[in-house]
């Protein structure tokens, strides 16, 4: 199963509403989670199942979709929140990751 | 708190081996499967191996199907990946992955990985 995040570059400021695509190359039902990659970091987990917001994970952060199509939305960045995104499927083997996409301070 | 660190990581020729190792702290290793991530610099992540709580069943990527095998020692608290066959392209920090399980009733399926190493680098060449 291929992932395909949209946009692979964003750029924002602080305070901006934000959102990320990640589209399957074929239904994984709502088997899919979003990552947060800061440089030099392990990833770090921030929803799962699609819509679920993991423990700890601040509220601004929010997912939904289901099938082929999902999004990761950020409601208000912060300045801690400009990093690299990833969504990951876990319908099959292997559990293929989306390219990723790089969110920049304008 | 959950820890896992991986070690083992280095410099390797090409066609070369290298096993790297992950220990886990803070909860019960027996009780959950576990992954292995890599990220080749400047590039995304890629999942290569996953292994149960019981060692099986076991599954890898196709690039490293057949050169790499997952391992672990739930005594031990510690997770194995024995790299054969190095080529340029397997040159990554490798990353130990906890699988966040969920029970629906019926069976166990993986949500997430929900606990991450800091990585250990493996850089192949000549």
């Amino acid at each position: 199963i291929q992932l395909t995040q949209s946009p692979s570059f964003l750029s924002a400021s602080v305070g901006d509403r934000v959102t990320i695509t990640c589209r399957a190359s074929q239904g994984i039902s709502s088997y899919l989670a979003w990552y947060q990659q800061k440089a030099g970091k392990a990833p770090k987990l921030l929803i799962y199942a699609a819509s679920t917001l993991q423990s700890g994970v601040p509220s601004r952060f929010s997912g939904s979709g289901s099938g082929t199509e999902f999004t990761l939305t950020i409601s208000t960045l912060q300045p801690e929140d400009f990093a690299t995104y990833y969504c990951q499927q876990f319908n099959s083997y292997p559990r293929t990751f989306g390219q990723g996409t790089r969110l920049e301070i304008k | 708190e959950v820890q896992l660190v991986e070690s083992g990581g280095g410099l390797v020729q090409p066609g070369g081996s290298l096993r790297l190792s992950c220990a886990g702290s803070g909860f019960t290793f027996s009780h959950y499967s576990m992954n292995w991530v890599r990220q080749a610099p400047g590039k995304g992540l890629e999942w290569i191996s996953y292994i149960t709580n019981t060692s099986s069943p076991k599954y890898y990527a196709d690039s490293v199907k057949g050169r790499f095998t997952i391992s672990r020692d739930n005594a031990k608290n510690s997770l194995y990946l024995q790299m054969n066959s190095l080529r340029a392209e397997d040159t990554a920090v490798y990353y130990c992955a906890r699988a966040f399980d969920l029970w629906n009733g019926y069976y166990i399926y993986t949500v997430a990985h929900d606990y991450w190493g800091p990585g250990t680098l493996v850089t192949v060449s000549s």
